[in-house]
């Protein structure tokens, strides 16, 4: 177990549709990253938040968005679906800001898109 | 940040020595080598991380050699649970750089009885 937290472990959707992807932190981890891993991409970085703000962007797209609230949870908003947005969906946290601190990932969400 | 190139594949029996070797030809100064394991529909998970000489911890050891381009992840004695994609990154330390990983293709290791 990590201490990282996903939720939902699944959801299945349509496409179109709007999802919200939850990631609570290890406890005293100031840092929350976002991570899409689909058969043919392989692991993809999104974002990365420290203490509240955007820190890096990575291939996300338009319609993805994210963001960290005060108490450091943060939440992936997914909207206007399709079907290749079907993909595992990992949070990880570290304690700092840079990437060579450990990031501890969380089980995973696992989205499909139908 | 640096790219970084190993073998996509490798095989093992269980019992033996298994290295893993990772190129990164444009390390900076400012830069640590860290190796990552993922299992199917896991997220990774942290093994070691090194900034030059050896690094040893209770799972593997990390060898870099002087001029930091390459590193070899050192996994003693492998067991049919070590069957896992492994991945070799470099990455920035301070908590004022971004903590973007960029994960390649990894290698896969089979390990056979």
């Amino acid at each position: 177990d990590s201490g990282v937290t996903q939720t939902p472990k699944h959801l299945i959707t349509a496409t179109g549709q709007r999802v919200t992807l939850r990631c609570s932190p290890r406890s005293g981890d100031l840092s929350v990253y976002w991570y899409q891993q689909s058969l043919d991409q392989g692991l993809q970085f999104l974002i990365q938040y420290y203490n509240g703000e955007e820190r890096a962007k990575g291939n996300i797209l338009e319609r993805f968005s994210a963001q960290q609230f005060p108490d450091l949870h943060s939440e992936l908003n997914l909207s206007s679906l399709e079907l290749g947005d079907s993909a595992l969906y990992f949070c990880a946290s570290s304690v700092g800001g840079g990437s060579s601190y450990e990031q501890f990932f969380g089980p995973g969400t696992r989205l499909t898109v139908l | 940040l640096a790219k970084t190139t190993q073998p996509i594949s490798m095989d093992s029996y269980e019992g033996q020595e298994v290295n893993i070797t990772c190129s990164h030809n444009n390390i900076a100064t400012n830069d640590y080598i860290t190796w990552y394991q993922q299992f199917p529909s896991q997220g990774p998970r942290f093994i070691i991380q090194g900034y030059k000489t050896k690094v040893t911890n209770e799972v593997a050891s990390l060898f870099i050699p002087a001029d930091r381009k390459s590193s070899t992840l050192s996994l003693p004695r492998v067991s049919l649970s070590d069957t896992a994609v492994y991945y070799c990154l470099v990455g920035r330390h301070g908590s004022s750089n971004t903590g973007k990983l960029i994960f390649g293709q990894g290698t896969t290791l089979q390990v056979k009885p």
